[in-house]
């Protein structure tokens, strides 16, 4: 089941600009994480913010969360082409394994 | 070794076929899922193993039949499919109880 939404849908930059995606979801949260999707491939996890963090850095990535307006966001700094992929984040409610997702944005990095 | 490999990559598939999908990882995780995938979609949950037993079946039609072996192997077998269940089928897994996913490449399944 999709409990949040992502905006935007899609997001085309200029190599080397940054780009912000936003993920919201409804109930309360134990995480919530951003995953990778190259066209057609398997997700690749990238970073995990726990909901009593608010703000969390993986190299070129920044995520920060916002429990009060239950909102997450994901920039991904100086952009390259290989970013070029679609970006979904998931929440994780009870713990029984099931991931929450959002529906992807679609990012474009054009040379 | 800190993947998970998932074969075939391909599989075209006719409506009274009897095919499987295979997904093995040696990460010692104990926890394995299957989702599908549509395009444009996220991933949808289709089973949970955790510890070798099936712990999460969300509603999946009978002709989608999972099976765990061991702890590495996770098979899903398919009889009697339908043209909508062309999807990229993708397998995971996890340390018990930890919420981090690592996904293998998937299967692009065609029904014919």
């Amino acid at each position: 089941s999709q409990q949040g939404e992502e905006d935007p849908q899609a997001l085309s930059i200029q190599e080397g600009e940054n780009a912000t995606m936003n993920c919201s979801y409804k109930t309360s949260i134990n995480n919530l994480q951003w995953y990778r999707q190259n066209s057609g491939r398997g997700l690749v996890h990238l970073i995990l913010i726990r909901s009593n963090e608010r703000e969390k850095h993986s190299g070129r990535l920044r995520v920060t969360l916002d429990t009060s307006k239950k909102s997450s966001s994901l920039l991904i700094t100086a952009s390259r082409a290989a970013d070029t992929a679609s970006y979904f984040c998931a929440t994780d409610v009870e713990s029984n394994y099931q991931l929450i997702w959002g529906a992807g944005t679609k990012l474009i990095i054009k040379p | 070794d800190t993947e998970v490999t998932q074969t075939p990559k391909h599989l075209v598939m006719g409506m009274t076929n009897k095919k499987s999908l295979k997904c093995e990882q040696h990460m010692g995780h104990r926890a394995m899922y299957w989702y599908k995938q549509k395009a444009k979609k996220p991933p949808e949950l289709m089973f949970v193993y955790s510890y070798e037993k099936l712990s999460i079946n969300e509603s999946v039609p009978s002709r989608f039949s999972p099976e765990c072996p061991n702890s590495s192997l996770l098979n899903l077998h398919l009889h009697a499919l339908q043209p909508e269940d062309s999807a990229l089928y993708l397998c995971a897994s996890s340390q018990a109880g930890q919420p981090e996913q690592f996904f293998g490449p998937g299967t692009r399944l065609t029904v014919l």
